[in-house]
């Protein structure tokens, strides 16, 4: 069945570093959206990508949709101690557009 | 506005009860999700209802789940003859309205935690 892959599943970072998580789908993606859980948190909604090679930023985010559509990556710069959390990536099930598939999501762990 | 509120926020209870969990939709939002999240791991879909549609019940894990949506509004979460292994967090979203092959961002409540003990 349709799979939503994101790699690594943890991140340690030291503050003021750079890094990038990545989420890659076994099957084309109409659409992709990235989501952001805080420790104790619930999900929050970031982002939608929506073009092949689509790129936006947010401040220190910068999210991308591959030329495939079967990937996507989140790169942030200069890391805060306010980036903490789970980064998780969805996208449209195969069987329904108002469904999304989640993927198991990167941790991120920042040390000051 | 309001967004997506769920209750109760913590629920303990004990092995073999029924429970029942509430979520409150942000107003006009068709789209209805309930998700489960174990300590630590992702989203796992439960159900999801569409407007008047005959709701996606596929995630469910067994006939101890079940969900009832009233219209476009107030939906309810009810688990049978509780188990250990239904501890987690349950999460509610609501999305709005869709027009044709698009998917649009779900917005998620806070969430229930339930605890079987």
């Amino acid at each position: 069945g349709q799979q939503v892959m994101q790699i690594p599943q943890y991140q340690h970072v030291q503050e003021g570093e750079d890094f990038t998580t990545y989420c890659n789908s076994s099957t084309t993606l109409s659409n992709i959206q990235w989501y952001k859980q805080r420790p104790g948190g619930h999900p929050v909604f970031l982002i939608q990508l929506v073009k092949s090679g689509e790129v936006k930023k947010q401040k220190r985010l910068t999210f991308q949709f591959g030329e495939a559509k079967k990937n996507s990556s989140l790169h942030i710069t200069a890391t805060q101690t306010t980036d903490v959390g789970t980064y998780f990536c969805a996208g449209p099930t195969t069987d329904s557009w108002g469904k999304l598939q989640f993927g198991a999501g990167t941790q991120v762990v920042v040390t000051p | 506005g309001a967004g997506v509120s769920q209750s109760p926020s913590n629920k303990v209870t004990e092995k073999g009860k029924d429970v029942e969990l509430r979520c409150d939709p942000i107003s006009g939002h068709t789209a209805l999700y309930w998700y489960r999240q174990r300590l630590g791991q992702g989203l796992e879909f439960l159900i999801y209802f569409q407007g008047n549609s005959a709701p996606d019940k596929s995630g469910l894990p067994s006939d101890r789940f079940s969900a009832e949506r009233t219209g476009e509004s107030v939906s309810t979460l009810t688990i049978q003859r509780t188990q250990q292994e239904d501890s987690a967090v349950y999460l509610c979203a609501s999305s709005p309205p869709r027009g044709g092959r698009v998917s649009y961002e779900q917005y998620f409540g806070p969430g229930t935690r339930l605890t079987v003990t």
